[in-house]
């Protein structure tokens, strides 16, 4: 079975542009979750979607983050403009049903310069 | 509301000792708990999970007892392996929920086993 599947894996850009982090979680998994991990703040869970419907988004940093789920395969997390504070490893994960556990993708190492 | 606590690493070890990762967590009702661990530059993978009191979860020489009366969740392996090396999470997913809602996690303890 494919996990669930980040792109890219590294992302370097500059101060001010746009960034869009993407995620497949695992297929008929129908909960879907963005954490952003810092050494500073440990692992923050920023939102999550049930049926593709966001459920809760209060630990979305503010709103130059942004984050859609347009069908049950895919969904991505936006930074718009970006500043270096937003660096950070950004993890996907999904679960698939009653009393299962949360599966991680490998994460998007994203450095703002 | 609800909060994990784990005990701060880094923790560094040699090969064959016995490991205990301390966790302990405030939550109503009871909720499920959780050790994850994330090897370097990879995701979190589920280590084992317990459901309710008294459960013992336990894969690859790793054990945790779900203790209610003391609130906690305290891994254990009785020989480590320089492969153990890895940042382990305590996590709690809260009673009363969706079985899928949100699951609170630790800070994280690094472990480093020296050969």
């Amino acid at each position: 079975d494919a996990g669930v599947i980040q792109s890219p894996r590294h992302e370097v850009t500059e101060m001010g542009q746009e960034v869009t982090l993407r995620c497949k979680p695992i297929s008929g998994h129908d909960y879907l979750f963005w954490y952003r991990q810092t050494m500073m703040r440990g692992l923050e869970l920023l939102i999550y979607f049930n049926n593709n419907v966001p459920i809760d988004d209060s630990g979305m940093p503010e709103d130059r983050f942004s984050a859609k789920m347009p069908n049950a395969s895919f969904s991505t997390l936006k930074i718009q403009p970006s500043e270096p504070r937003d660096s950070a490893v950004y993890f996907c994960a999904s679960v698939g049903g009653p009393n299962q556990p949360q599966h991680f993708g490998d994460g998007t190492r994203l450095s703002i310069l | 509301g609800d909060s994990v606590t784990q005990m701060e690493g880094p923790v560094t070890l040699s090969e064959e000792a016995f490991l205990t990762i301390n966790c302990t967590y405030t939550a109503t009702g009871y909720p499920s708990l959780f050790w994850y661990v994330q090897y370097p530059g990879e995701g979190l993978q589920l280590l084992l999970k317990a459901t309710k009191a008294d459960d013992k979860g336990s894969n690859k020489g790793f054990e945790a007892t779900y203790r209610k009366e003391t609130t906690s969740f305290h891994l254990e392996k009785g020989s480590v392996q320089v492969s153990d090396s890895a940042v382990y999470f305590c996590a709690l997913r809260a009673s009363g929920y969706s079985s899928a809602s949100k699951i609170i996690f630790g800070s994280g303890t690094r472990l480093s086993i020296r050969p």
